[in-house]
């Protein structure tokens, strides 16, 4: 079961901004870096932002992360059809001894 | 460029042992831990557990633990994933990840999955 909760669907009109939650607790992103992923239809997962808010190179600067405590956020800003996807939420828990991911979120472009 | 290659798609019956394989290519294998993730039909991603391919040090996901293995072989740079009893509910996409990312949180290493193979349909059905 995941232990990090992510809101099940997000939507916006192309060039708007949406943005996506990820709550957790002290022992995840409380206390570790957290790591988001995009996930496109029928394709492996990719790693969008890292480290809160670092992005690898290749991933636009239309993605943005920040963290807050025990909760963190995935920015998208612009948002293009391209981006229609699910995107994941990660970061490794001190109590559980392993990673956990979000539930994860289905960005919608209407 | 880093790349994880994964083997082909699997049909098998219940009961059946099965091992699928994760191989590397672009860098040194030995260096980053490998992790597999679960998807099962529909669902989000589940971490199975990790595997440090210098000594096959393991890390197994509560879940996980007792019902898969991970092993490696130094010599091909591939790491494996087995069941020797599947069952139906083992019906999944499995990815390995390389844990290659780094980071410093308060003087501590932290590592994340950065790289990820394209993934592994395994159908267990009778």
């Amino acid at each position: 079961q995941s232990v990090l909760t992510q809101p099940p669907s997000a939507s916006g009109t192309p060039g708007q901004r949406v943005t996506i939650s990820c709550s957790g607790s002290s022992s995840n992103i409380g206390s570790n870096p957290v790591t988001w992923y995009q996930q496109l239809p029928g394709t492996a997962p990719k790693l969008l932002v890292s480290t809160d808010n670092q992005r690898p190179s290749g991933v636009p600067d239309r993605f943005s992360g920040s963290k807050s405590g025990t909760s963190a956020s995935l920015a998208i800003s612009g948002l293009q059809s391209e981006d229609e996807a699910d995107y994941y939420c990660a970061a490794w828990d001190d109590s559980l001894n392993g990673r956990v991911f979000g539930t994860g979120t289905k960005v919608t472009v209407l | 460029e880093v790349q994880l290659v994964q083997s082909g798609a699997e049909v098998k019956k219940p009961g059946e042992s099965l091992r699928i394989s994760c191989k590397d290519s672009g860098y040194t294998f030995t260096t980053y831990w490998i992790s597999w993730v679960r998807q099962m039909p529909g669902q989000g991603l589940e971490w199975m557990g990790k595997i440090d391919p210098t000594d096959s040090d393991t890390n197994y996901g509560p879940s996980f633990q007792g019902h898969v293995t991970f092993s490696v072989d130094k010599s091909t740079n591939t790491a494996y994933l087995q069941w020797s009893n599947l069952k139906a509910s083992d019906t999944a996409m499995y990815y390995c990840a390389r844990e290659g990312g780094i980071t410093m949180v308060r003087g501590t290493i932290k590592y994340y999955m950065d790289v990820w193979g394209q993934g592994t349909a395994v159908t267990v059905s009778s």
